[in-house]
């Protein structure tokens, strides 16, 4: 089975230019969870969403960070303008309801590993 | 707000001896998940194991069982016959409606 695919894996890019990254949850996962990971501040939930629907964003840093899901197999996080702090790995997770309701567990994409320079 | 909270920032084990990671959390809910996860340096996020908190029974996987207290909060992560492969980020996390929360994480190095 496939997992959480997420592209591109690394990213590199200059302060001021727009970054999107990509999410595939997978198949039959209605939750979709977006991370970022810094030494600095550990494992951050940034936006998630239910049925593609985004049911808390508070995580999100500013309003230079927007995240869409206009599908169910598809999920984008956009950073513009780009700045050098935004430098993170960057983590997709997808789970599913389950019979015990929202709490199984979430599988990870490998990331995104982003350099804002 | 739940709060996950890893008070061991590094961790190290002797290769094929017992290490526990210690966990805690705070929450006014009565029913949750929690979670451990391990990271090793290719960072990918692998579920380890998990703990239903209606379940009195620690959960076992393997050389992986948990230590949960659900009074007090607690829920340790006990690795028997530790191996070189199990150096890596361990994260704690708790999940009781959508969104999960993680703990900052405990670095474990195996010494061979």
């Amino acid at each position: 089975d496939a997992g959480v695919i997420q592209s591109p894996r690394h990213e590199v890019t200059e302060m001021g230019q727009e970054v999107t990254l990509r999410c595939k949850p997978i198949s039959g996962h209605d939750y979709l969870f977006w991370y970022r990971q810094t030494m600095m501040r550990g494992l951050e939930l940034l936006i998630y969403f239910n049925n593609n629907v985004p049911i808390d964003d508070s995580g999100m840093p500013e309003d230079r960070f927007s995240a869409k899901m206009p599908n169910a197999s598809f999920s984008t996080l956009k950073i513009q303008p780009s700045e050098p702090r935004d430098s993170a790995v960057y983590f997709c997770a997808s789970s599913f309801r389950g019979g015990q309701g929202s709490k199984q567990p979430q599988h990870f994409g490998d990331g995104t590993r982003l350099s804002i320079l | 707000a739940q709060t996950v909270t890893q008070s061991q920032p590094e961790m190290s084990v002797q290769e094929a001896e017992t290490v526990t990671l210690s966990c805690t959390y705070d929450t006014s809910e009565s029913d949750y998940y929690l979670f451990w996860y391990k990271q090793p340096p290719s960072r990918q996020m692998i579920l380890v194991i998990r703990q239903e908190a209606y379940k009195q029974q620690n959960a076992t996987e393997n050389r992986f069982s948990v230590n949960f207290q659900k009074a007090a909060k607690s829920f340790s992560l006990k690795i028997s016959d530790s191996q070189l492969g199990d150096a890596a980020m361990y994260f704690c996390a708790y999940r009781s409606a959508g969104d999960m929360r993680f703990g900052a994480g405990t670095r474990l190095t195996v010494k061979p």
